[in-house]
């Protein structure tokens, strides 16, 4: 099935541990996004990557870091993973075409990752 | 910052009992979408508003964005369990960045 798919589902980390939360798309879209999502807070923007090569930062990036593999591809990093980093991470990506923009993003399934 | 204020945050219905649920922006928005979220998951494309008083409608679902751009409410009629889950407001502040409201989390009683 088309769609974003996000690896893993869950994480527990320690604190000072480092990973990798991956994503990929299928849907050639252009834009891809790393959002975090905490009760209370809605989602908010991690960074995004607005075409392949190119990465800017989003409301909140401090502890983190993405690279854009290639255009399906699009990881975030935590290099030394803190309590308050505990939270559930949701990629999207969205594409130009009329049919994309009516549609808007679309979403993985998220990784719930807690930081102990 | 939060760019989108929702209300309420939470909601408890009777099935078959319908609900509104708002979203407002200090802002004109420029293109609101409407997604619904269940545990565990990630956001599903419910509808989207570019228009001043535009309305869409899907199944029991119907979204409207005021004439000044600021506003939009998502009603459902005749509340079911499947409409249980979380509903977020989006909007595009700018090229790559949209904006999410905090949700509101809606249950409906069998």
């Amino acid at each position: 099935n088309a769609g974003v798919t996000q690896t893993p589902k869950f994480q527990v980390l320690k604190t000072g541990q480092s990973m990798t939360l991956q994503c990929a798309q299928d849907m050639n879209h252009n834009s891809m996004y790393w959002y975090r999502q905490d009760p209370g807070m809605g989602l908010r923007l991690i960074y995004y990557s607005a075409s392949e090569g190119t990465t800017d930062k989003g409301e909140v990036p401090n502890g983190y870091n993405v690279s854009r593999l290639n255009k399906r591809e699009f990881s975030l990093r935590l290099e030394s993973a803190a309590p308050s980093q505990t939270s559930v991470y949701f990629c999207a990506s969205s594409g130009i075409s009329r049919s994309d923009v009516l549609y808007g993003y679309t979403f993985g399934s998220g990784t719930r990752l807690t930081v102990v | 910052s939060q760019e989108l204020e929702q209300s309420p945050q939470s909601l408890i219905v009777q099935e078959g009992k319908n609900l509104t649920i708002n979203c407002t922006s200090s802002k004109t928005l420029y293109g609101l979408y409407w997604y619904k979220q269940k545990y565990g998951e990630g956001l599903i494309f419910l509808m989207m508003l570019q228009k001043g008083g535009e309305e869409k409608s899907h199944e029991k679902i119907t979204a409207k964005l005021d004439e000044k751009k600021q506003q939009s409410s998502l009603h459902i009629t005749a509340s079911q369990p499947s409409h249980a889950g979380i509903y977020l407001c989006g909007a595009d502040i700018s090229n790559n960045d949209m904006r999410f409201g905090a949700g509101t989390r809606l249950t409906v009683k069998p």
